[in-house]
């Protein structure tokens, strides 16, 4: 298994330019996530969705549009590109846990570090 | 308005020592309290995690502390090595867990704690 993957690693933008950042995992996971993360600020949600056709906006969401065509894929695009966007954007993905689990665990992919100049 | 707390933002300890970050929640609906190891240019992993039931969780060096009262909890790293030099972020999510609805698996992160272990 690949586990989570996301493309690209690096990307720098002008300001009103728009993006998409892929993320794919093979492990079946129903429910995944976009985090950014900024110095001093830790991981934010940005937005989330628990299955296919379905996804919900999380902390800071303002800026990113999301979709869920399948349960493998959940794409992050950046509709019009600012300054404030620059981060290290994280996606993640968990599954329900069986019974007599007691907790699920979020898989992270390895970032794509994006700037906006 | 940051729900979860942490500190101290950056730590050094000289190997063999214990390391020890400490976090504050506010909302008393959260029940499970993860913590994630990050090495540079890596995404997060799971490296412990508890739940409010137990005061105390030990994984090999790594002891999470819980005090529900006063919505703190901590990380112990007992004979801390070079290795263990990474960032460190403490969570809380409700639902134990143990919820799949998409609500309770969303993880509030603390600032992260860059820890720096000298050989």
């Amino acid at each position: 298994n690949a586990g989570v993957t996301q493309t690209p690693k690096f990307q720098v933008l002008k300001t009103g330019q728009s993006m998409t950042l892929q993320c794919a995992q093979d492990m079946n996971h129903e429910y995944m996530s976009w985090y950014r993360q900024d110095p001093g600020m830790g991981l934010r949600l940005i937005h989330y969705s628990v299955g296919a056709g379905i996804t919900d906006q999380g902390e800071v969401p303002n800026g990113y549009n999301v979709s869920r065509s399948t349960t493998e894929d959940f794409p992050l695009r950046l509709l019009s590109a600012a300054p404030s966007q620059t981060s290290v954007y994280f996606c993640a993905s968990s599954y329900s846990p069986t019974s007599g689990s007691t907790y699920n665990e979020q898989f992270f992919g390895p970032g794509t570090r994006l700037t906006v100049l | 308005q940051q729900q979860v707390k942490q500190s101290p933002q950056s730590l050094i300890v000289q190997k063999g020592g214990i390391s020890i970050i400490n976090c504050a929640y506010e909302n008393t609906a959260f029940d499970y309290f993860p913590w994630y190891q990050q090495f540079p240019g890596k995404g997060p992993a799971l490296l412990i995690a508890i739940r409010p039931d137990v005061s105390e969780k030990k994984e090999g060096r790594f002891t999470i502390s819980f005090n529900k009262s006063a919505k703190q909890f901590s990380l112990h790293i007992m004979d801390s090595q070079p290795g263990d030099s990474a960032t460190y972020f403490c969570a809380a999510s409700t639902g134990a867990g143990l919820i799949s609805s998409g609500s309770a698996r969303q993880l509030t992160f603390g600032s992260g704690t860059q820890l720096t272990v000298l050989p």
